[in-house]
């Protein structure tokens, strides 16, 4: 079936500009979650989401980034006025029950310039 | 919060080798996965242990959680160029059950 999909698979953005990555996940999965992963280091937990409700964005690195997933399948992940060190592959993962295995997508390289 | 720490950071083996990586977690492991990623590309899972002294295995890759569930092991055997990527161990936590994961390890496989 069909996995995780992102996109798009890579942006290039003046520092500054705004930003919006989508990532849809497996159909009928109830969580969604953004990761951040900058070079040579694991990814790490930005927010999660149970349907349309963002549970958790303790990990949002500033005000700057906001998540939404409106109809609790789509989600969009919208930097603003976007800094070189937003930089990084940004992960969306999906899972189906909290005790199941989390699904990745191939990721959204961003690089700011 | 909880920090996982992989060892090596970077392993180069020649086809046919075995090889061991490590994870060690600065606290109880509830629930440790193991990803594979190639350069460019999402996570890929591989396998979940949850239980200590639990063993799986897929293929020519084993994992293992010790009894103190603060490390776990990945094995592979007989390595292949296709073995090539990073892996990553990630735990388990968080309210929202989140994974925590290592910086991962680069494997190179010389054929």
């Amino acid at each position: 079936g069909a996995g995780v999909s992102q996109s798009p698979r890579y942006k290039v953005a003046k520092r500054g500009q705004d930003v919006a990555l989508r990532c849809d996940p497996i159909s009928g999965h109830v969580s969604l979650f953004w990761y951040q992963q900058a070079l040579g280091q694991g990814p790490e937990f930005l927010t999660y989401f149970q349907n349309e409700a963002q549970l958790d964005k303790s990990g949002l690195p500033s005000d700057r980034f906001f998540a939404e997933r409106p109809e609790g399948s789509v989600s969009t992940l919208k930097i603003q006025r976007t800094q070189q060190e937003d930089s990084a592959v940004y992960l969306c993962a999906s899972r189906l029950r909290p005790t199941d295995t989390q699904y990745f997508g191939p990721g959204t390289r961003l690089t700011v310039l | 919060s909880q920090e996982l720490e992989q060892s090596p950071q970077s392993l180069i083996v020649q086809e046919g080798k075995n090889l061991t990586i490590n994870c060690t977690s600065s606290k109880t492991l509830y629930g440790l996965y193991w990803y594979k990623q190639k350069y460019g590309e999402g996570l890929i899972f591989l396998m979940m242990l949850q239980k200590g002294g639990e063993e799986k295995s897929h293929e020519k890759i084993t994992a293992k959680l010790d009894e103190k569930k603060q490390q776990s092991s990945l094995h592979i055997t007989a390595s292949q160029p296709s073995h090539a990527g990073i892996y990553l161990c990630g735990a388990d936590g968080g309210s929202a059950r989140q994974l925590t994961f290592g910086s991962g390890t680069q494997l190179t496989v010389l054929p």
